[in-house]
C-alpha cells in the first residue's frame, strides 16, 4: 500500500508570492490534515478536510487556505507569502475523523526569500 | 495557549540506558495519546498509542505510561540505540470526538555510543 505522497518535496518562492501544495493520502482514507513545523515550535494544525468538507481549522490567518477532492487528494495554498512562512509542510492521512492515528508524508520544505 | 507540553527540548542518553521523555497536557478531555518519532527531512511516524482506559502499553523497546490524574505521560526506551536519535513528538486528541490530534513541540534525543 503506497504511503502519503506529497508534492513538490522542496520549494522556493520570493515574498508576495503564492504556493500551492499537494498530498495524496494512503488509499482508503478520507481524512487529510496539514501540518506546518518550524523550529522550535512542533507541529502547527493548520486545518483537516473529510469527504471534501473543512472539518477543522488550525489559528492561522486567512492566506491559508485548503481543499480536498473527491478522491481524497487535497492542497493547500497560502497567498502573499511572508518571510514567516518558511517551513516544513506536513500532511497526514487517517481513515475517518475517529481512527485518531495518522500516517504522514515526508513533507514540503517551502522557503520564502 | 499550548495543550500538549514537551518541556524538554533536548535529552542526550548514554547507548543502552533508559530514555525517559515526558509529556504534559492540560485538556482534561483528551483520551487518546501517541508518540511519534521524526527524522530530519523525513515525515513522523507513528510508535506507540495508548488510551485513557489503560496506564501502561508496551510495544518492543518502547514503553508508555499515562498518569491521568497528573495529566501526564512518558516515554521510555530500553535499552537506546543510536538509531532512536531523532525528534520525539507527543500527541492527544478525543478518541470519540471529531478533533485533530494536537502535537507538542518535540523533544530531541541524542543516543550517544
Amino acid at each position: 500500500k503506497a504511503g502519503v505522497t506529497q508534492t513538490p518535496r522542496y520549494l522556493i518562492k520570493t515574498r508576495g508570492q503564492q504556493v500551492t501544495l499537494s498530498c495524496s493520502p494512503i488509499s482508503g482514507h478520507r481524512s487529510v490534515s496539514w501540518y506546518q513545523q518550524t523550529p522550535g515550535q512542533g507541529l502547527q494544525f493548520l486545518f483537516e478536510y473529510f469527504s471534501e468538507t473543512q472539518r477543522n481549522k488550525g489559528n492561522f490567518p486567512g492566506r491559508f487556505s485548503g481543499r480536498q477532492f473527491s478522491n481524497s487528494r487535497s492542497e493547500m495554498n497560502v497567498s502573499t507569502l511572508e518571510l514567516g512562512d518558511s517551513a516544513l509542510y506536513l500532511c497526514a492521512s487517517r481513515q475517518g475523523l475517529t481512527n485518531t492515528e495518522a500516517f504522514f508524508g515526508q513533507g514540503t520544505r517551502l522557503t520564502v526569500v | 495557549d499550548q495543550q500538549v507540553k514537551q518541556n524538554s527540548p533536548s535529552l542526550s542518553v548514554q547507548e543502552g540506558r533508559i530514555s525517559i521523555l515526558n509529556c504534559d497536557y492540560t485538556n482534561s478531555m483528551f483520551d487518546y495519546f501517541l508518540w511519534y518519532k521524526k527524522y530530519p527531512a523525513e515525515g513522523p511516524t507513528f510508535l506507540i498509542s495508548i488510551s485513557s482506559i489503560k496506564d501502561k502499553n508496551e510495544d518492543g523497546r518502547f514503553t508508555v505510561f499515562l498518569n491521568k490524574s497528573a495529566k501526564h505521560l512518558s516515554l521510555h526506551i530500553v535499552p537506546s540505540q543510536p538509531g532512536d536519535s531523532a525528534v520525539y513528538f507527543c500527541a492527544a486528541s478525543l478518541l470519540s470526538g471529531n478533533t485533530p490530534l494536537v502535537f507538542g513541540k518535540g523533544t530531541r534525543l541524542s543516543v550517544i555510543a
